[in-house]
């Protein structure tokens, strides 16, 4: 079992819509929680962040982390056709044999059209 | 800031050929990051390095990758010799070890053996 997983999607959605994307992981010591967004040809790009479990809202982007499930979950609201792009759930441990190595989802490919 | 600068962009190499691929962390950062994307993988990691020592390169999939860390703001990542089946979009990354694990990412190397 991967240690993040995540559906690859691809995901389509019409402009406006609200769009969920999540992911499951399996390290009891994970406690950083990241979604990076990944444009074609490009590098990946931190979009959020989040400590532990709770919510984390920024414009219309919301991260949740729900510990006891070990589900992660991120939600924009109004989508916008500039969202369209590859989201990677990623997270980290901060303690044990894994400290300090940040483990990816595969990604899910989210387009957004007009 | 520059951020993570990768080179070259974009390699074409035949089978057998040495491929070096170079990065340069975010000045001041003190962990820096190979990882390898394909379609069928996602992003995997190869090795990391922290304050110039390599933590962890169990990700290095046989002993044809090699990957070295001179100094604080150089790293290359050696295959020799390439296989076609090492195609693949090649990301560097740095953060500074305890900032809350933000990374991040270069452009990436596009290699392309044939």
């Amino acid at each position: 079992q991967k240690e993040v997983e995540q559906d690859p999607g691809p995901l389509s959605v019409p402009e406006g819509a609200i769009v969920s994307l999540n992911c499951t992981y399996s390290n009891s010591a994970f406690q950083y929680f990241m979604w990076y967004r990944q444009y074609s040809r490009k590098g990946p790009e931190l979009l959020m962040y989040t400590y532990s479990s709770g919510n984390k809202e920024d414009g219309r982007f919301t991260a949740q982390v729900d510990k006891s499930s070990k589900y992660i979950s991120l939600f924009i609201r109004d989508s916008q056709p500039s969202d369209s792009a590859t989201y990677l759930c990623a997270s980290l441990a901060d303690r044990g044999s894994t400290l300090g190595r940040l483990y990816f989802g595969r990604g899910t490919q989210l387009t957004v059209w007009p | 800031d520059a951020g993570v600068i990768q080179s070259p962009r974009h390699e074409v190499t035949e089978m057998g050929q040495e491929v070096t691929l170079r990065c340069k962390p975010i000045s001041g950062h003190n962990s820096l990051f190979w990882y390898r994307q394909t379609m069928m993988r996602g992003l995997e990691l190869l090795i990391y390095f922290n304050n110039n020592v390599p933590i962890d390169d169990s990700g290095m999939p046989e002993d044809r990758f090699s990957a070295k860390m001179p100094n604080a703001s150089f790293s290359t990542l050696k295959i020799q010799p390439s296989e076609p089946r090492d195609s693949a979009v090649y990301f560097c990354a740095s953060s500074f070890w305890g900032s809350g694990n933000t990374i991040y990412f270069g452009e990436g190397s596009w290699l392309t053996v044939v």
